[in-house]
């Protein structure tokens, strides 16, 4: 059961570089997500999805990008990455997309921007 | 706006006492109500789930919470604290008809032996 899988694990970046969050789940889930973790914050939400190119803003969602071209994908792009987004990000997917559907979660990827 | 409040970023227990981390919530309507646990180094994982189906909800781990809305409010207990329990808790809440959820700024619990 792979359920919810993000890449990479960890990365370092240097302020001004761009890159990609993989996320890919293999429950169908229509709904997708991404959120932050930093210290004393708890989870910010970035970007979601309620289905296959649908796509939409979270509270945080300056410096990210997202696409959902299927089902199954959900990447993160940092279009010019900055020191305040050094955080864990975390990546998550429910089977319903309002309700009492409950999120499933990704292991996290643990980016530094320096 | 629909938010969560934990009140206690850190709570400390003995082995085998009483667990109790607070979530109170902000809506006039009763929303639905998560509790997220994350151990190190881990993704967050759901404990249980207030879906209006009764108010005392049982999860996993012995751990359960009840629904009060007088209170509006949605505490996690276990009558007996285990070292395996230390980690990080979040309370989480979806308004009705909303697509999100939206997380409590989280408690870490330590659990002394």
């Amino acid at each position: 059961n792979a359920g919810v899988t993000q890449t990479p694990k960890f990365q370092v970046l240097k302020t001004g570089q761009s890159m990609t969050l993989q996320c890919a789940q293999d429950m169908n889930h229509e709904y997708m997500s991404w959120y932050r973790q930093d210290p004393g914050m708890g989870l910010r939400l970035i970007h979601y999805s309620v289905g296959a190119g649908i796509t939409d803003q979270g509270e945080v969602p300056n410096g990210y990008n997202v696409s959902r071209s299927t089902t199954e994908d959900f990447p993160l792009r940092l279009l010019s990455a900055a020191p305040s987004q050094t955080s864990v990000y975390f990546c998550a997917s429910s089977y319903s997309t309002i309700g009492a559907g409950e999120l499933f979660f990704g292991e996290g990827s643990r980016l530094t921007v320096l | 706006a629909q938010s969560v409040t934990q009140l206690g970023s850190h709570v400390s227990v003995s082995e085998g006492a009483l667990v109790l981390l607070r979530c109170n919530y902000s809506s006039s309507v009763p929303p639905y109500l998560f509790w997220y646990v994350q151990y190190p180094n881990q993704g967050l994982q759901l404990l249980l789930k207030y879906t209006s189906a009764a108010t005392l909800v049982k999860g996993i781990n012995g751990f359960e919470a009840e629904f009060k809305k007088s209170e509006t409010s949605f505490h996690l207990t276990k009558p007996s604290a285990h070292m395996s329990d230390a980690a990080e808790y979040f309370c989480a809440v979806r308004r009705t008809g909303a697509n999100n959820l939206f997380f409590g700024t989280g408690t870490r619990l330590t659990v002394i032996p």
